[in-house]
């Protein structure tokens, strides 16, 4: 089984409508991590957190909220989705504590369509 | 502030060639640097890392990097090309991982 999971793997939405898009992980980590990939823009932070109860914006913040569950979940959510929020989205989790590093260990991704 | 720059968005090599793929950085800390690997439709995957100590960095697949802190760069290369290297290559930098904007690598048969 994939140490990050992410669902669902694709979604096609209309504008307006709010989506979650959903990251489990059992690699034991505490820091995970959303990104959303744009063609020609390489991967940008959306949000990230480094325990349950510790959230931080990242570089692209604006539209987006997350909610990290528990240890293992990080839920990121489009309250209100728009066409150029079209992306292919990632979760990634690190934990320089056993890695002694900051690799990031990244899910399948998750693509998502607003009409 | 921290960036990553790679240059060249596409880059072409025939099978059985050196792959080069550059990266530049600019940190304000000393440097963890990686570069992922993007396959078609798939997630990303670690390459090699530099985080201290030897400046050269093996990877997987054949992939080497080295750190040049003088010229702030960390480039990728491999000596002979293999078709299955065709994918999208990304350099990142630190803890919460700034990337550039990736370079395709095409393999010419």
């Amino acid at each position: 089984d994939a140490d990050v999971t992410q669902t669902p793997r694709n979604r096609i939405t209309k504008t307006g409508k709010r989506i979650m898009l959903e990251c489990s992980q059992t690699k034991g980590h505490d820091r995970m991590y959303w990104y959303r990939q744009d063609p020609g823009l390489g991967l940008r932070l959306i949000y990230y957190s480094f325990d349950v109860k510790d959230i931080n914006k990242g570089e692209i913040s604006d539209g987006y909220s997350v909610s990290r569950q528990a240890q293992a979940k990080f839920s990121l959510s489009l309250e209100s989705a728009i066409p150029n929020q079209t992306a292919l989205y990632f979760c990634a989790t690190s934990d320089p504590r056993t890695g002694g590093d900051y690799t990031q260990y990244f899910g399948p991704g998750t693509r998502l369509t607003v009409l | 502030a921290q960036s990553v720059t790679q240059l060249g968005s596409h880059v072409s090599v025939s099978e059985g060639a050196l792959v080069l793929l550059r990266c530049n950085y600019s940190s304000s800390v000393p440097p963890y640097l990686f570069w992922y690997v993007q396959y078609p439709n798939q997630g990303l995957q670690l390459l090699l890392k530099y985080t201290t100590g030897a400046t050269l960095v093996k990877g997987i697949n054949g992939f080497e990097a080295e750190f040049k802190k003088s010229e702030t760069s960390f480039h990728l290369t491999k000596p002979s090309a293999h078709m299955s290297d065709a994918a999208e290559y990304f350099c990142a930098l630190n803890e919460k991982l700034t990337f550039g904007t990736g370079t395709r690598l095409t393999i010419i048969p």
